[in-house]
């Protein structure tokens, strides 16, 4: 079972400044079974990006995703205002078919 | 557009089962694979297990002996039993789509619904 590290827990910053977050896997994943959501109080999760790079529907360019094997990244280029949530890595694993998340970083105003 | 709505019982007591029910509307549930995420109060998501519309279904290995899913075609529903339930099952549950031409992510959402497991 593969295991999804996100780390640190929390991480501070100013709007307009770069946020890089990480996952890292206990093992090799298929870098495209890799996705990132994000999640703000008193709503469901969004999905940002899937297959490690590609971003979903409707996000913003200011979300981009990278990483293959056991090292992912999610950059947020210059952090808006609404950007401060919970994000959340996943891998899909295809046999059989099993999702797994990370325990998520939080995102907040320095 | 695709919409999910989850219905069940908010209070449940410990040692009962726990029925939740997903309704989609706006599409067909005969398209995708259907999951059930669940979020403790301050903890992260976790996902429970997921249904394919013929029945097939693979449930997390943590929750497995607990968990049954079902899908009512005919009512393009689909439902989660827990049994024996405990206070560490208090948590907001998701139901979810799985994408797979988002390779597998889950790109759509219901609100959630709060089950407190309490006597």
């Amino acid at each position: 079972e593969i295991v999804l590290t996100q780390s640190p827990g929390t991480l501070s910053f100013s709007p307009g400044e770069r946020a890089t977050l990480s996952c890292r896997a206990s093992q090799s994943v298929g870098s495209n079974y890799l996705a990132w959501y994000q999640h703000k109080p008193g709503q469901p999760p969004r999905l940002l990006i899937y297959g490690a790079s590609s971003r979903a529907t409707g996000i913003p360019d200011r979300f981009s995703g990278s990483g293959s094997g056991t090292d992912f990244t999610l950059t947020i280029s210059r952090l808006e205002p609404e950007d401060f949530a919970v994000y959340y890595c996943q891998h899909y694993d295809t046999s059989p078919p099993t999702w797994t998340f990370g325990q998520g970083t939080k995102v907040e105003i320095k | 557009q695709v919409q999910l709505q989850e219905s069940g019982p908010a209070l449940v007591k410990p040692s009962e089962t726990m029925s939740l029910t997903c309704s989609v509307s706006g599409g067909s549930i005969t398209t995708y694979f259907w999951s059930w995420v669940r979020q403790p109060p301050g903890k992260g998501l976790e996902w429970i297990g997921y249904i394919y519309y013929r029945g097939s279904t693979n449930y997390n290995p943590s929750l497995k002996s607990r968990v049954t899913m079902s899908v009512d075609t005919s009512k393009n529903q689909f439902s989660l039993k827990l049994t024996s339930v405990t206070a560490a099952d208090t948590a907001l549950y998701y139901c979810v789509r799985d994408n797979i031409s988002y390779v597998h992510s889950f790109d759509i959402w219901g609100r959630g619904t709060m089950v407190t497991v309490s006597s």
